[in-house]
């Protein structure tokens, strides 16, 4: 399966600041996903990264919050911008396995504090 | 939109022991995927079950995917200290998106 690195790994940020988080995978896909774990909750899909088209946010979630760059078929980026507390959570991105197993793999996730 | 229920919340078992942990959903799965997340790390793929009826085993955990296509279930036999951590049900309705249950938190008392 798709190997996903993820950075960076952790961060404390000043609120009013943005962030962005980096997902490069070592074989092209389709789809990129990012997803939002809130401390001790479940994941929560963001939205869809398409490569050449815009992504496609979930209910709750907007374009000028979460901006979403998909430049190419390896690499995506996800940024938070003017962060306030209650974005602190863990940040992942997730690729479809391949076609045949529905499986997802995840990165390792980006931890942010906003102080 | 669809929502998963998953249970127990947490478990806190002697080392040994067989768990099991079962997720529901209110509308029809095509595809019920297992995680288990350990502290500081994503989610790693355990279990992928893509027709109903279907059991699956890796190693030590069995899940099942249910007849009905909106419940699923996970085992674990005879548990080992490094089966802690956080387990995750997530059902993938018609289309590409994950729904994801709430967790189980599982303890392993040695």
């Amino acid at each position: 399966s798709a190997v996903i690195s993820q950075k960076p790994s952790r961060d404390i940020c000043q609120r009013g600041t943005s962030l962005t988080i980096q997902c490069q995978v070592d074989s092209q896909v389709t789809m990129m996903f990012w997803y939002r774990q809130q401390p001790g909750q479940s994941l929560t899909l963001i939205a869809t990264a398409n490569q050449g088209s815009e992504a496609t946010y979930e209910s709750g979630f907007v374009i000028d919050k979460f901006p979403i760059s998909r430049p190419n078929l390896t690499f995506s980026t996800l940024t938070v911008s003017n962060m306030s507390p209650e974005d602190s959570s863990i940040y992942l991105c997730s690729v479809e396995a391949d076609r045949e197993n529905y499986g997802y793999t995840f990165g390792s996730g980006t931890r942010l504090t906003v102080v | 939109g669809q929502q998963l229920n998953q249970s127990p919340q947490s478990m806190f078992i002697q080392e040994g022991e067989d768990v099991s942990m079962n997720c529901t959903s209110s509308s029809i799965f095509n595809t019920w995927l297992w995680y288990k997340q350990d502290p500081g790390e994503g989610p790693v793929l355990l279990i992928a079950l893509y027709k109903a009826g279907e059991l699956t085993s890796n190693g030590r955990l069995t899940a099942q995917f249910g007849i009905t296509r909106k419940d699923s279930f996970l085992n674990i036999s005879a548990s080992i200290p490094s089966d802690v951590g956080i387990y995750f049900c997530a059902g993938r309705p018609y289309g590409n998106k994950l729904v994801f249950g709430a967790g189980t938190i599982l303890r392993v008392k040695s």
